[in-house]
């Protein structure tokens, strides 16, 4: 079965970095575009941002825009999310997930890690 | 970006009761290329990632029960759960990928009556 296993997460200060990993496995990873989508404590799904499978069409949500950058090492079956300045409202569990052509549904998500941003 | 709206924001049904969660979008999400709407359904139990259910609106992904179904085209759209079981509690979200960025509803939770 596919899976996607998380790791980066944890306590940081306000305008501090954190990178976000996410490894592949039972799948061609370089085929399919990958997600970041966050929830913050007791909220709802927002997603944060994509990448196509080469790597080369970055997407980001505005309220992410120019501080995180997502990445995307298919020679490791790796994604990740670099994450600078960060802020308080930046604080969510962040969830990998797959997304399926041509719609972009996301049908495997990551475990899921913790960000928390806090002084 | 599209706005999703969901309703109710939570229900609360008997087991096997019939649960009904609706879902409208700002504009349509009907991808005329392919007469496919893009719209998928996700399921997320506490402390779990959401889990796929249904998607181009009224397709289950595999292994998703049967009681499990989607309907509707263009902005407006429903989940129904037939026959409510104990294992359904979890709060619902719709999704639409038409357009990017990717937009979710509020979650709709369902509890037992």
């Amino acid at each position: 079965e596919m899976l996607l296993v998380q790791s980066g997460g944890g306590l940081v200060q306000p305008g501090g970095s954190l990178r976000l990993s996410c490894a592949a496995s039972k799948f061609t990873f370089s085929e399919y575009a990958m997600n970041w989508v966050r929830q913050a404590p007791g909220k709802g799904l927002e997603w944060v941002s994509s990448i196509s499978g080469g790597g080369d069409s970055p997407y980001y949500a505005d309220s992410v825009k120019g501080r995180f950058t997502i990445s995307r090492d298919n020679s490791k079956n790796t994604l990740y999310l670099q994450m600078d300045s960060l802020r308080v409202e930046d604080t969510a569990v962040y969830y990998c997930a797959r997304g399926v052509p041509p719609a972009g549904e996301f049908d495997y998500w990551g475990p899921g890690t913790l960000v928390a941003v806090s002084s | 970006d599209i706005v999703m709206t969901q309703s109710p924001d939570s229900q609360a049904v008997s087991l096997g009761e019939r649960a009904t969660i609706n879902c409208k979008s700002s504009q349509s999400v009907l991808y005329s290329s392919n007469n496919r709407n893009y719209l998928a359904w996700y399921q997320q139990k506490p402390g779990q990632p959401p889990k796929l259910l249904i998607y181009w609106a009224f397709t289950r992904k595999s292994g998703v029960p049967d009681r499990f179904s989607g309907s509707g085209s263009g902005t407006d759209f429903t989940l129904t759960i037939s026959s409510l079981q104990a294992e359904d509690v979890a709060v619902y979200y719709c999704q639409q990928s038409y357009s990017t960025p990717p937009t979710f509803g509020q979650g709709t939770k369902v509890e037992i009556k």
